[in-house]
């Protein structure tokens, strides 16, 4: 299966504090994207990363790519509370198949 | 215009009823994809239209039958679905299809319950 797994399956911590979240797939992959999703609505894409890739930035986002390892890691850096949400990871061979989730609470 | 737009947002409908969900967007994506989302679980893809052809079917029953019209469209038709089936529909949209590095757009789901 394409089908991510995510650690943790929840996580909570304080506002300003770091928080990170991984994946893990099987399959090889073209790209390796995460998704946020607020409470019962659609998912937001947060950022894409090829397989040729290791690490890529967006404002307080750092995602990496191990290949090797088939693993990713999602790190939000001084997490606010509008944070809170579910992250989803999706290993793209082909199409977009979703990992299982971590739920962030961030505390104010 | 970055917005999937779906119709309606709640649906309660009985096991004998047909019901249809629409989906728009006018970004000129040539992908379309729907997905089934129970509380608490990760969003399960169901069927991707590429060039308004189904490329893919995830082996999902014949109670849920979908349509792509045209480029912007996508419907999917509901007949004699069972309570199990209420869920969260999700549409989606991307240039192409996402194996070739692109991003997927969200429309906000339709609350889908079966009575």
């Amino acid at each position: 299966s394409q089908q991510g797994e995510e650690d943790p399956q929840a996580l909570s911590i304080q506002e300003g504090e770091n928080a990170t979240m991984n994946c893990s797939y099987k399959t090889s992959i073209n790209n390796l994207q995460w998704y946020r999703q607020n409470s019962g609505r659609g998912l937001v894409h947060l950022i894409l990363i090829r397989s040729n890739e290791r690490e890529k930035h967006s404002g307080r986002l750092r995602v990496t790519l191990d290949t090797s390892k088939k693993s990713s890691s999602l790190l939000i850096t001084a997490s606010r509370a509008a944070d809170t949400a579910s992250y989803f990871c999706a290993p793209v061979a082909n199409n977009l198949f979703f990992g299982t989730g971590t739920r962030l609470t961030v505390i104010p | 215009d970055t917005e999937v737009t779906q119709t309606p947002k709640h649906l309660v409908m009985g096991m004998t009823n047909k019901k249809s969900l629409k989906c728009e967007q006018h970004m000129g994506h040539r992908a379309m994809y729907w997905y089934k989302q129970k509380a608490k679980k990760p969003p399960e893809l169901m069927f991707v239209y590429s060039y308004e052809k189904l490329s893919i079917n995830e082996s999902v029953p014949s109670r849920f039958s979908p349509e792509c019209p045209n480029s912007s469209l996508l419907n999917l038709h509901l007949h004699a679905l069972q309570p199990e089936d209420s869920a969260l529909y999700l549409c989606a949209s991307s240039q192409v299809t996402t194996g070739t590095g692109t991003e997927a757009f969200f429309g906000q789901g339709t609350r889908l319950t079966v009575v």
